[in-house]
């Protein structure tokens, strides 16, 4: 059964960095390219950006590129999402996708506040 | 960035009913269009993906269609269970882009 375990949010001020993980099981994790999704408070949802099997290649929200990396360990079966900068914006849940089977972890919210 | 225009955003229905969700892409997605459920407090669920291939475990009461800019999710019988959010996503360029989302409720 494929698991996606999301880790790492709360509550952070404004300015500050922050770094999520979601941890894959049911799958060989290094055999796919992974996602991050995050939906607002309103339910918007927006798709953050994806990451090569092998970590070599990732594409971004050309609005988040500057402040937000995607990175894995293979190793860990272990996906990240590294926040910095954080703006009030950034509100929202935060998922890991395993997109091209259509799978989601059940999401880690993250609220900027001071 | 390839705009996605969903419609309805809300809709009205009863158990029984026929219903169709649309969306529109500002550009041709070759078919690059997923459909998810969400339920209040879950993640999304793929219902379908690339237009019209059900996800394994989805009733057949869901379908998708369409091509180019324009595609259809449809719940050919709606039942108590079907009554949630229903989002659109284009796949085909990046950034991938979402529609706004559908609100199914009880009438």
């Amino acid at each position: 059964e494929v698991q996606l375990v999301e880790s790492g949010g709360g509550l952070v001020q404004p300015g500050a960095s922050l770094k999520l993980s979601c941890v894959a099981s049911g799958f060989t994790f290094s055999d796919y390219w992974m996602s991050w999704v995050r939906q607002t408070p309103g339910k918007t949802m927006e798709w953050i950006g994806d990451i090569k099997y092998d970590g070599s290649y990732t594409n971004y929200a050309p609005s988040l590129k500057n402040r937000f990396t995607i990175s894995r360990d293979n190793a860990k079966s272990t996906l990240y999402l590294q926040m910095s900068n954080v703006r009030s914006e950034d509100t929202a849940t935060y998922y890991c996708t395993f997109f091209v089977r259509g799978y989601w972890g059940q999401g880690v919210m993250v609220t900027v506040s001071s | 960035d390839i705009q996605m225009t969903q419609s309805p955003s809300f809709l009205s229905a009863s158990v029984g009913d026929r219903v169709t969700i649309n969306c529109k892409a500002s550009q041709n997605i070759n078919k690059y269009l997923n459909w998810y459920q969400q339920k209040l407090g879950e993640a999304p669920k793929r219902l379908i993906y690339n237009t019209n291939n059900l996800q394994t475990g989805i009733p057949s009461r869901f379908s998708g269609s369409g091509s180019g800019t324009d595609y259809t999710l449809t719940i050919s019988s709606l039942q108590p269970e079907d009554f949630a959010t229903y989002f659109c996503l284009q796949h085909n360029s990046f950034p991938w882009t979402f529609g706004g989302g559908t609100k199914l409720e009880l009438k």
